[in-house]
């Protein structure tokens, strides 16, 4: 399981974008990026993933750099709801035993 | 389409006694996985399972934990005599047969006393 890095925390004010980065320098060719989020006392939540090209969905953006050894989680307008913590987390796509691996993510404070 | 269901939500055991978590994948999904978080900490996963067959227990520990997925009915995991150290929040999550997205249930609450 590739290792990523992530910072323990950041804040942001409602309404702002928030940009939430992700480091996995050892990431193979093979390895999805996914992101999940865990509002307080509940289970983790999907909310998207990529490979190599930048993705888009309801809830967010994904942004992957060039040489996949880092991405960035884009909340375009941050609500009081966006408060978790946020986990980025690599997964093979050859070798997959489809568990994830969790490291202790971010956890993001809104300030209203 | 209901989400995956896992009950108890909280569960309070003594020490030594046994502990049930059941867990109902969505609706054709085939495939489940448990997995353990300690307050202040990330979640580690334990076990996977298809229908009646474990296909990787590597987070598991050797002694006191079981897991199963049986044909019919919801998915199990069986923790023996518990001790302080089990109290954890214990997560069941569900995919179809071709997928990379995992669906997560709300959790189970473990209290050892």
């Amino acid at each position: 399981d590739a290792k990523t890095t992530q910072p323990n925390s950041m804040e942001s004010n409602e309404e702002e974008p928030v940009h939430l980065p992700c480091n996995h320098s050892t990431i193979s060719g093979t390895d999805y990026i996914h992101w999940y989020r865990q509002l307080p006392s509940q289970g983790p939540e999907y909310v998207i993933h990529g490979l190599t090209s930048n993705v888009n969905n309801r809830m967010a953006s994904l942004a992957i750099a060039e040489d996949r050894k880092s991405s960035t989680l884009i909340l375009h307008r941050a609500t009081l709801r966006d408060a978790a913590v946020y986990y980025c987390i690599l997964r093979d796509r050859v070798n997959t035993g489809n568990q994830f691996y969790f490291g202790t993510g971010t956890s993001l404070t809104v300030i209203p | 389409n209901a989400g995956v269901m896992q009950n108890p939500r909280h569960l309070v055991r003594r020490r030594g006694q046994e502990a049930r978590l059941r867990c109902s994948p969505m609706k054709g999904h085939s495939h489940v996985y448990w997995y353990r978080q300690l307050p202040e900490e990330g979640l580690k996963f334990m076990v996977y399972l298809q229908k009646e067959n474990i296909i990787d227990e590597s987070g598991m520990p050797k002694e006191r934990f079981s897991a199963e997925f049986p044909k019919e009915g919801p998915s199990i995991l069986r923790i023996q005599q518990v001790v302080r150290g089990d109290s954890a929040a214990y997560f069941c999550a569900s995919s179809p047969l071709i997928t990379y997205e995992q669906y997560f249930g709300p959790g189970t609450r473990l209290t050892v006393t």
